[in-house]
Parts: C-alpha cells; sequence; structure tokens
C-alpha cells in the first residue's frame, strides 16, 4: 500500500523566486491537503483540494496556490519566495466521506536564500 | 479561532519512566482529536483519532485519553526509541472549517538509556 509521497526532498532558492511541490496520495486517497511547518512549530493549513478544487484556505497569501489533477496529486505553487517562506511543506491526504484521519507525506524542505 | 496548546514544551525522561503529555484545546465543535508522532526531518506519522469525551486508545507503550478540554498521551515504560516530537491536532465539525487540522506546536521527548 504506497503512502503519500512528495518531490523534491530538498529545495533550495533564492528571494523572488518561484516554486512547485508535488505531491502523490496515498493510494486510494481522494482529497489533498497542504502545510507548512516551520523550524520548530506545529504545521500550519494551507489549503486543501478536493475534486480538482481549492474547498478550504488558511491564512496564506495569494502567492500560494495549488492544484489537483484528474488522478488526486497536487502541486502547491509559491511565487515570489520570501526569506520566511523556508519551511518544511507537508503534504496529507484522505479519503472524503469515509476517514477523518489524514496522512503525511516525508515533506520538502524548501531553503530560501 | 481554534487552539491548541500542549505541555511541557520538551520533557527528557529515563528509560523506563511513565509520564503524560498534555494537549488542551479550544473548538467550536470538535469533530476529532489527533495524535501524531514526528522525528526530526520526517513528516508526522498517525497515532490515535478520539472523537468523544471518556474514548481511550492504546498503542504499544502509548494511550490517549480525552476528556471535554483535554487530550493526555500517556507513555508507559518509555524506551529510547520513543524519543520524538509528539503533536496534537483538533479539526472543528463546522462545514466551513472543512477537514482543515489546528496543530500545537508539539511536545519534544527525549528518553535516556
Amino acid at each position: 500500500d504506497a503512502g503519500v509521497t512528495q518531490s523534491p526532498t530538498h529545495l533550495i532558492k533564492t528571494r523572488g523566486q518561484q516554486v512547485t511541490l508535488r505531491c502523490s496520495p496515498k493510494s486510494g486517497h481522494d482529497t489533498v491537503s497542504w502545510y507548512q511547518q516551520a523550524l520548530g512549530q506545529g504545521p500550519q493549513f494551507i489549503f486543501q483540494y478536493y475534486e480538482e478544487e481549492e474547498r478550504q484556505r488558511g491564512n496564506f497569501p495569494d502567492r500560494f496556490s495549488g492544484h489537483q489533477f484528474p488522478n488526486y496529486s497536487s502541486e502547491l505553487n509559491v511565487n515570489a519566495l520570501l526569506l520566511g517562506d523556508s519551511a518544511l511543506y507537508l503534504c496529507a491526504s484522505r479519503l472524503a466521506g469515509h476517514t477523518d484521519t489524514q496522512y503525511f507525506g516525508p515533506g520538502t524542505r524548501l531553503t530560501v536564500l | 479561532e481554534d487552539q491548541v496548546t500542549q505541555s511541557p514544551e520538551a520533557l527528557r525522561l529515563q528509560e523506563g519512566e511513565s509520564s503524560s503529555l498534555n494537549c488542551s484545546y479550544t473548538v467550536s465543535g470538535l469533530r476529532g482529536l489527533f495524535w501524531y508522532r514526528q522525528d526530526p526531518g520526517k513528516g508526522p506519522e498517525f497515532l490515535f483519532t478520539l472523537y468523544s469525551a471518556g474514548e481511550e486508545k492504546e498503542k504499544e507503550r502509548l494511550k490517549a485519553t480525552l476528556t471535554k478540554k483535554e487530550s493526555f498521551l500517556h507513555i508507559t515504560a518509555p524506551k529510547p526509541e520513543d524519543s520524538a516530537t509528539y503533536l496534537c491536532a483538533v479539526q472543528a465539525s463546522q462545514e466551513t472549517s472543512g477537514s482543515r487540522l489546528t496543530f500545537g506546536e508539539g511536545t519534544q521527548l527525549t528518553v535516556n538509556p
């Protein structure tokens, strides 16, 4: 049973650049959420995708956008990177209507210089 | 606004020394409370979901309990491999909240041999 996978593992970018992170949900799951985790803090909800639409959004600026594909995989895009965007970006998946439990991927460590 | 507070921030135990971690929460209608374990640089690993006051769940040396305002994660006779950060998260039952998770800052547990 394949778990949640994310790519790349690590990424280094410069301020002002744009980045795309990718996530494949756990087998059979159709809902994907993205979280940002700064060092020493708990994860913060960015947004959630279901049926290829953004369903909920946390308190993040429009520089953060996403997409979900027909195969349920998802992308997180961040434009105009700031130093404060350096964090571990986590993807979580669940099966809507069947379980509340979200299963997390290993994360992508983004460093903005 | 949903809030989760975990205590203590850090806990150092000797192998075999039992203890408890606390998670206090404020949420407008609790749909579920979740415990995760996170190793450094990795994604959170699901441990338990609790839905109603009085509910208890157990897994090996861990037992999670839930009241109307807090949850406890009891660790019995811990081993060094139990060293990790333990995260608590809540999901509200409000329609607009969807399935977003609100996390605490975590408790960093170190178990010395």
